[in-house]
């Protein structure tokens, strides 16, 4: 069955460092873009950007540049978002999602999210 | 600060029909801007719907139909369902980015 597999929610301190993961199953992991979607408590979809897993290319959101890292590793068919240090604004349900093949800007599947929880 | 509109809520009957837009603040939406929809249900990830203005996927119900209208990025429900209550989000690109819209409300009553 073709899905992207998240890990499994999180609760951190602010300031300390965080690395989610995305995995794809069922199709060709470097062939298709993955974007990250944030939605923060009971608010709308936010596109933070996407890394393209064949070549590590990505692209940011200029409201998500710096603040967050997207990497890769294909040996395992898996995307990651990092932060190095965590704020409490950063407490949100973390989406990962596919890009149709050949075509980055048109997603078409999704997973099924990671709720990061920063608290002191 | 580029702002997507859509209206934040609108209620239809069952079986009717509605149609959801999707509004760039820098002007009038065109096939450039690869509209996509996406429907999320209280709970659970988002699904999608279209891509590039009008295209289906595979599971996309018949009745969910994407378009341009007056200068904006469309969804049309026809012949509404119960299940077809959820927030209803579009997405549009723009030179390198995306930017999600603040989503419509959709109650089926």
């Amino acid at each position: 069955e073709v899905q992207l597999v998240q890990s499994g929610a999180e609760v951190k301190k602010p300031g300390e460092s965080l690395k989610i993961s995305c995995q794809g199953f069922g199709y060709s992991f470097t062939s298709h873009w993955i974007g990250w979607v944030r939605q923060m408590p009971g608010k709308g979809l936010e596109w933070m950007g996407i890394i393209y897993p064949g070549d590590s290319d990505t692209i940011y959101s200029p409201s998500f540049q710096g603040q967050v890292t997207f990497s890769a590793d294909n040996s395992i068919s898996t995307a990651y978002l990092h932060w190095i240090s965590l704020k409490a604004s950063d407490t949100a349900m973390y989406y990962c999602a596919r890009s149709l093949t050949g075509d980055r800007w048109s997603i078409d599947l999704w997973g099924r999210g990671t709720l990061v929880t920063v608290s002191s | 600060q580029t702002v997507v509109t859509q209206e934040p809520s609108l209620t239809v009957s069952p079986g009717g029909t509605v149609t959801l837009t999707c509004a760039s603040s820098t002007g009038a939406v065109t096939g450039g801007y690869y509209p996509s929809w996406f429907q999320q249900k209280p709970g659970q990830a988002p699904r999608a719907l279209i891509y590039s203005t009008s295209n289906k996927h595979s599971w996309t119900p018949a009745r969910f139909s994407g378009s341009l209208l007056g200068g904006k990025a469309a969804l049309t429900l026809s012949g509404v369902q119960p299940e077809d209550e959820a927030e209803y989000y579009c997405l549009l690109y723009y030179g390198g980015a995306q930017v999600f819209g603040g989503g419509t409300k959709l109650t089926v009553l």
